[in-house]
């Protein structure tokens, strides 16, 4: 019964390097969220994905982010190129909402990965 | 526009007192939901409460209480009879229906309970 899971837990990269950061949703959830958290900030939407869709992504920078939710596999957030200002953490959340459906489902997060720019 | 305020940004209390961390809320929406999160040092995010527009009941969990209040827009959360390990940073979040069910978070009340 694992919940959601996310991997690296720690990342450095060196600017200008690319940067995957890997989200395993909670078994039987279709949906998956990606936030950020600047230090001492709350978390900011980035992105929304079903299975092989992107939702909203009316949070994403315009430039060097991308994000995946392959028919198999984990969702990636990829960054490439990375600055300084990349350094956060990054939360994955996972929900089971079925498409239509009315009911607003909780949202389960993964343990974050903390993204460090050198 | 939605918008979360968590205006205590630290608080600081002795092990077995009371607190009451306070969230106020803005939306154009009638449905909506709010929620409580809980980051303790280890980094992670744990859910602790889900509540949507139309149910203004209180809720009790324990020593965790809720208190929703739409006159204010208010979402509170008290802590009762604290312990050290209630020490995190809680954040509250609103979601509204018509849109994604993205989060929009606060920016969170860091909770130091000394022994």
């Amino acid at each position: 019964n694992a919940g959601v899971m996310q991997n690296p837990r720690h990342l450095v990269r060196r600017r200008g390097q690319e940067a995957r950061l890997r989200c395993s949703p909670m078994k039987g959830h279709s949906h998956v969220y990606w936030y950020r958290q600047l230090p001492e900030e709350g978390l900011k939407f980035m992105v929304y994905l079903q299975k092989e869709n992107i939702i909203d992504e009316s949070g994403m920078p315009k430039e060097r982010f991308s994000a995946e939710f392959p028919k198999e596999g984990p969702s990636i957030l990829r960054i490439q190129q990375v600055v300084r200002g990349d350094s956060a953490a990054y939360f994955c959340a996972s929900s089971p909402r079925e498409r239509g459906g009315r009911a607003l489902d909780t949202q389960y997060f993964g343990p974050g990965t903390r993204l460090t720019v050198l | 526009a939605q918008k979360v305020t968590q205006a205590q940004t630290e608080i600081s209390v002795v092990e077995k007192e009371d607190v009451t961390l306070d969230c106020v809320y803005e939306t154009r929406d009638t449905t909506y939901y709010l929620f409580w999160y809980k980051q303790p040092p280890s980094g992670e995010l744990v859910f602790l409460i889900r509540r949507n527009s139309f149910d203004e009941q209180n809720e009790i969990s324990g020593r965790y209480s809720w208190n929703f209040q739409k006159s204010t827009s208010s979402f509170n959360f008290t802590i009762t009879a604290s312990q050290v390990v209630d020490s995190a940073v809680y954040f509250c979040a609103l979601s509204e229906s018509y849109n994604t069910d993205k989060l929009i978070f606060g920016t969170g009340t860091r909770l130091q309970v000394f022994p």
